[in-house]
């Protein structure tokens, strides 16, 4: 059974850095056919996908973020980490990770989000 | 900064048939997009419906389609039933920097 769950915290403050981790299971990291996602949704607006990252370490950033965020992944822990800078009000937002698979040119599992709020 | 356009809404009947479609502002939404599609209800995550335009999941329903219709991709739904009432998403890959890029929604509503 594939899961993915999202951690961290539920409250940072303008200019902060935000980390979040995406525990997985039922795959692998290591699986050169799937790689993991993050994308966020602000309260009642629509999906922006901000990152993704690869078995092989290959990563992509959003343009419009590529200066705020990393991805990273410790394959052994099952986890992949997203790091964004200089939070600001804007980036309020429920964060999803979610598992890329090749076999499917897509994405077909995710976690089930975990709500960021930016406010001092 | 590439766009991808959806109807913000639309309205449809139980039992009806309706297209929400998926449209690029760099042209022709081609197979190469791979378009995937995702539905999302009030506080849920999304899940997924169709990928690489027109495949399904094994556990999407089969009242779903997938397809590309006039330089756009396109999800059908036939036979609308009440809990398709959502909001439907699109993604389309584009490679490069800008690896994958959403729409901005249909909100669907079964009336």
């Amino acid at each position: 059974q594939v899961t993915l769950k999202e951690s961290g915290p539920v409250l940072v403050k303008p200019t902060e850095t935000l980390t979040l981790t995406c525990t997985v299971s039922g795959f692998s990291l290591s699986n050169a056919r799937m790689g993991v996602s993050w994308i966020r949704q602000p309260p009642g607006k629509a999906l922006e996908w901000l990152a993704h990252i690869f078995s092989n370490d290959e990563k992509s950033y959003s343009t419009s973020l590529k200066s705020r965020l990393t991805i990273s992944k410790d394959t052994s822990k099952s986890q992949v980490v997203l790091t964004m800078t200089n939070m600001d009000p804007v980036d309020t937002a429920t964060y999803y990770c979610a598992r890329i698979s090749v076999a499917v040119a897509g994405i077909d599992y995710w976690g089930q989000g975990t709500l960021v709020t930016v406010s001092s | 900064q590439t766009v991808v356009t959806q109807e913000p809404s639309l309205t449809v009947s139980p039992g009806g048939t309706v297209t929400l479609t998926c449209a690029s502002s760099t042209g022709a939404v081609t197979s190469g997009y791979y378009p995937n599609w995702f539905q999302q209800k009030p506080g849920q995550a999304p899940r997924a419906l169709i990928y690489s335009t027109s495949n399904k999941h094994s556990w999407t329903p089969a009242r779903f389609s997938g397809s590309l219709l006039g330089g756009k991709a396109a999800l059908t739904l036939s036979g609308v039933q009440p809990e398709d009432e959502a909001e439907y998403y699109c993604l389309l890959y584009y490679g490069g920097a800008q690896w994958g890029v959403f729409g901005g929604g249909t909100k669907l509503t079964v009336l």
